[in-house]
């Protein structure tokens, strides 16, 4: 059974159209993020959201938008797409948030995002 | 604030042969600090953290990392890897809920 799944793997669109990234986790966490890796393999955070509240919101435009209907999914809502979202995008997820900084986070495999 | 530096971008070894991944981080704060691995076409997967206790650290796949408070380093060390590890591996430190990737360091296995 997949832990942390992500639809779709693979995204192409043009640029100024509006996506979205779906994420869900089987894994019974409390806590879920949203991570850009670059062309490079550089991982930075975006979002992170424990139990459906907005914990971590890093410096990224408004034009995106997460979504977490239940503590089990947390979207990505992408408007105006321009070249420089090109990335892969990472959901991942841990059971709490916090001060601990202790738990693992489990990590989804990604969409390749490409706008053209 | 916390950061995390991996010195080498790139560690290309021979099969069988021993391999350190080096990594030095600065935190302000309690240090809690992880290894993952990725591979190709994948999403990271945990290798091993330090959260206290016992420096040296066992993780899977026969990889272990030791903490060195004062040289602030968290290296990682396999003593014979094998064609199989060839993947990118991220050290990351953490602070509350926020993990601080390093650049990555690709480790290339040859034949």
């Amino acid at each position: 059974d997949t832990a942390v799944s992500q639809t779709p793997k693979y995204l192409v669109t043009q640029m100024g159209n509006d996506k979205s990234i779906k994420c869900e986790q089987n894994l019974g966490h409390d806590t879920m993020y949203w991570y850009k890796q670059d062309s490079k393999k550089f991982l930075k955070i975006m979002f992170s959201y424990n139990n459906k509240e907005l914990i971590i919101n890093e410096t990224v435009p408004n034009r995106f938008s997460p979504k977490s209907p239940d503590k089990a999914h947390l979207n990505l809502h992408i408007n105006s797409l321009e070249l420089g979202d090109s990335a892969v995008y990472f959901c991942a997820s841990s059971q709490a948030a916090g001060v601990r900084g202790t738990d693992t986070q489990y990590f989804g495999p990604g969409t390749r995002l490409t706008v053209l | 604030a916390q950061s995390v530096t991996q010195l080498d971008s790139q560690v290309p070894v021979f099969e069988e042969a021993p391999v350190e991944l080096r990594c030095n981080y600065s935190s302000s704060v309690s240090v809690y600090l992880f290894w993952y691995v990725q591979y190709p076409n994948q999403g990271l997967q945990l290798l091993l953290k330090y959260l206290s206790g016992s420096t040296l650290v066992k993780g899977i796949n026969g990889f272990e990392a030791e903490f060195n408070k004062s040289q602030t380093s968290f290296h990682l060390r396999k003593p014979s890897v094998h064609i199989s590890d060839t993947a990118e591996y991220f050290c990351a430190v953490s602070s509350g809920s926020r993990l601080t990737f390093g650049e990555g360091t690709q480790l290339t296995v040859n034949p």
